[in-house]
């Protein structure tokens, strides 16, 4: 059982705007910065949002993260069929010392 | 183009060791923490151990604390991670991740394409 929670899984049409949530607790989101990120099949892990709210260079601006207390929220807007993918946030958890991802959330695109 | 490159994965049978290794090009390797996070089938990410940019602090995740050693050797940009003593569980597709700065509680940049271990008999 992932110390962050996430839903398993999420869909939405495209154009559509979906949200994917991450909830923790205070030794973890409440005190340290999330990331969020896209892993496609069969490839790679991809970072889409850094320290709550940023994105690296070449994400879209259709991704975007958001944190509240003790919670976090991954919004993806104008849908495509190829975000379909599984979604990861993760943060520190300082009770760990170390890093903890949530258990992922498989996006469908219907 | 920013990269790094996995490989040493292989089956390994329980209690046996594997040394993993990680070869980065293309960014200022001493200038980064960087981190192994595996995937094991069927299941999500899990962080395994990390390393500062000096290789001076190392930190493990509690599954493989005493089993697994992190080190790098900035002279050669590579990352290194010794595994003893493996269990089935163990069994994953082990990924190198470059940290976005030298922090090591930073978000992880860039992901190789992972390499494969396998425990089994």
């Amino acid at each position: 059982q992932s110390v962050l929670t996430q839903p398993p899984s999420a869909s939405g049409t495209p154009g559509q705007r979906v949200t994917i949530s991450c909830s923790g607790g205070t030794s973890n989101i409440g005190s340290n910065s999330v990331s969020w990120y896209q892993q496609l099949p069969r490839t790679a892990p991809k970072l889409l949002i850094y320290r709550n709210n940023q994105r690296p260079s070449g994400v879209p601006d259709r991704f975007s993260g958001s944190k509240s207390g003790t919670s976090a929220s991954l919004a993806i807007s104008g849908l495509r069929s190829e975000d379909e993918a599984d979604y990861y946030c993760a943060t520190w958890d300082d009770s760990l010392s170390g890093p903890v991802f949530g258990g992922g959330t498989k996006l469908t695109v219907l | 183009e920013v990269q790094v490159l996995e490989s040493g994965g292989g089956l390994v049978q329980p209690g046996g060791s594997l040394r993993l290794s990680c070869a980065a090009s293309e960014f200022s390797f001493s200038d980064f923490a960087m981190s192994w996070v595996r995937r094991a089938p069927g299941k999500g990410l899990e962080w395994v151990a990390a390393i500062a940019s000096s290789g001076g602090s190392t930190y493990y995740a509690d599954s493989v604390k005493g089993r697994f050693s992190i080190s790098r050797d900035n002279s050669k940009d590579t990352l290194y991670l010794e595994m003893k003593s493996l269990r089935a569980e163990d069994t994953a597709l082990y990924y190198c991740a470059k940290c976005i700065s030298g922090w090591y509680r930073d978000a992880f940049h860039i992901w190789g394409q992972g390499t494969m271990v396998t425990v089994s008999s």
